[in-house]
């Protein structure tokens, strides 16, 4: 079936330094995707979303990056900060009436003082 | 309005027992999704309703799980007969009319013992 994974299930990083969070999907009629964090006990949270016809963009301290042709997104964090630490997920957004989510697993991300 | 509200956040049941959660979205989004969520893994679509009709139901939605939204506004997800296996955490989002994105709420974690 069609699916939406990640990489890494776990990625520790110094506090300053910047982040990189990848994900594959596999439907490639897929026209939207979000990535979303998640911290313990709360729901998902949105980061920032891309349409399939961009290739990147910018938001504040995070940056999606798109290749379509390779079938792979990526989420850059800039200056990772101790509250960036969660399971951070990217999802697909069907193109159907439903407009229904894909989740992949997720990335642990830990940042480290 | 303070987003999406789940209500209980907890619920610990005896296996063969019923149980209902209760989600309250957004009051002018029009749309309401319920995702379940286990372990490490990212949430998975259930259902979603439009306004109070109910459009679409996941595979993963067995008949012991029934869905509601009678007027429009606070929806309930009713589990008969409850299985280990439905333990996860059960996540409602809301979305606008136009679709500019999804709300979630911080789930009920449902464990049955």
């Amino acid at each position: 079936g069609e699916s939406v994974g990640l990489h890494l299930p776990t990625l520790s990083v110094q506090e300053g330094d910047n982040s990189i969070i990848n994900c594959a999907y596999s439907n490639s009629a897929s026209d939207y995707f979000i990535w979303y964090k998640q911290e313990s006990g709360k729901g998902p949270q949105f980061i920032i979303d891309i349409r399939s016809n961009m290739d990147k963009r910018q938001g504040q301290r995070v940056t999606v990056l798109l290749n379509k042709t390779v079938k792979h997104l990526s989420l850059q964090i800039a200056a990772t900060q101790p509250g960036d630490s969660a399971v951070y997920f990217c999802a697909e957004l069907s193109s159907g009436s439903a407009r229904q989510l894909t989740f992949g697993s997720g990335t642990q991300l830990t940042v480290l003082p | 309005d303070t987003g999406v509200s789940q209500d209980p956040r907890h619920k610990i049941t005896k296996r063969g027992q019923n149980v209902t959660f209760r989600c309250d979205p957004i009051s002018e989004h029009n749309r309401l999704y319920w995702y379940r969520q286990t372990l490490g893994q990212g949430p998975e679509f259930l259902t979603y309703f439009q306004n109070e009709a109910q459009l679409e139901k996941s595979r993963l939605l067995s008949d012991r799980f029934s869905a509601e939204r009678p007027k429009g506004s606070f929806s309930t997800l009713e589990i008969q007969r409850t299985e280990q296996g439905d333990s996860a955490m059960y996540l409602c989002a809301s979305t606008p009319p136009g679709f500019h994105g999804y709300t979630f709420g911080s789930g009920t974690r449902l464990t049955v013992v």
